[in-house]
């Protein structure tokens, strides 16, 4: 089955420690998004790809890094430099044809710190 | 700056109740207007939304555009249990998707 996968599920980080957040698809969809989650907030974006090894900041990037080798994979570092990072994190991909396009979405990782 | 507001933030309602969520938007390059359903973890798509006043309609729950006004509104008739979660709006600007706050719906049996 096609989908999205993200890992893993809960995760907890101490001080000073980087931690990474894998997100994987199958869909050959070109574009994928990190997107946190506060409450009461809603969603907000971090970093989006639309091909591979190009990537563009969101409205949140301090203290967040991410790479795009492959199409099929979009990995979330979260660095010490992000001091409130407990959050739920959802990663999305999407195709990028030109016309409008709905986001597929990851069940999400949720980040505690120690 | 793009940005999406829903209200009411959260709603609490009675089953056979009929609610209406609001999603009000202003982004300069418009492309499409989605909702969404977010009852644990992953968000599940119900609608785009592209053309102003083209009603889009499945089982109980509808949506409508109105471009002018740049506002959106999702219908639920005969709520049910079931349909208590977070209904997210966003709106593609044509570079990424921009989330409101998201509207926090319960229904009580």
């Amino acid at each position: 089955d096609g989908g999205i996968t993200q890992s893993p599920k809960y995760l907890f980080r101490k001080e000073g420690q980087n931690v990474t957040l894998s997100c994987e698809q199958n869909l050959n969809h070109d574009a994928m998004y990190w997107y946190r989650q506060d409450p009461g907030q809603g969603l907000r974006l971090i970093y989006y790809s639309q091909i591979v090894n190009d990537f563009q900041k969101g409205d949140i990037a301090e203290g967040y890094s991410v790479s795009r080798e492959k199409k099929e994979s979009f990995p979330l570092t979260v660095t010490s430099a992000q001091k409130n990072p407990t959050a739920f994190y959802l990663c999305a991909s999407s195709k990028w044809t030109g016309e409008n396009e709905k986001l597929f979405f990851g069940s999400g990782t949720q980040l505690s710190v120690l | 700056e793009d940005k999406v507001v829903q209200s009411p933030l959260s709603l609490v309602v009675h089953e056979g109740d009929t609610v209406t969520l609001n999603c009000s938007y202003e982004v300069t390059n418009f492309r499409s207007l989605l909702w969404y359903k977010q009852e644990k973890k992953a968000p599940t798509f119900l609608f785009m939304l592209t053309s102003s006043g083209i009603e889009k309609k499945s089982g109980r729950l509808s949506s409508i555009l109105d471009k002018k006004e740049l506002f959106s509104i999702l219908n639920i008739t005969a709520t049910q249990t079931g349909d208590s979660a977070v209904y997210l709006c966003a709106v593609d600007n044509n570079n990424d998707m921009r989330f409101g706050a998201g509207t926090r719906l319960t229904v009580k049996p």
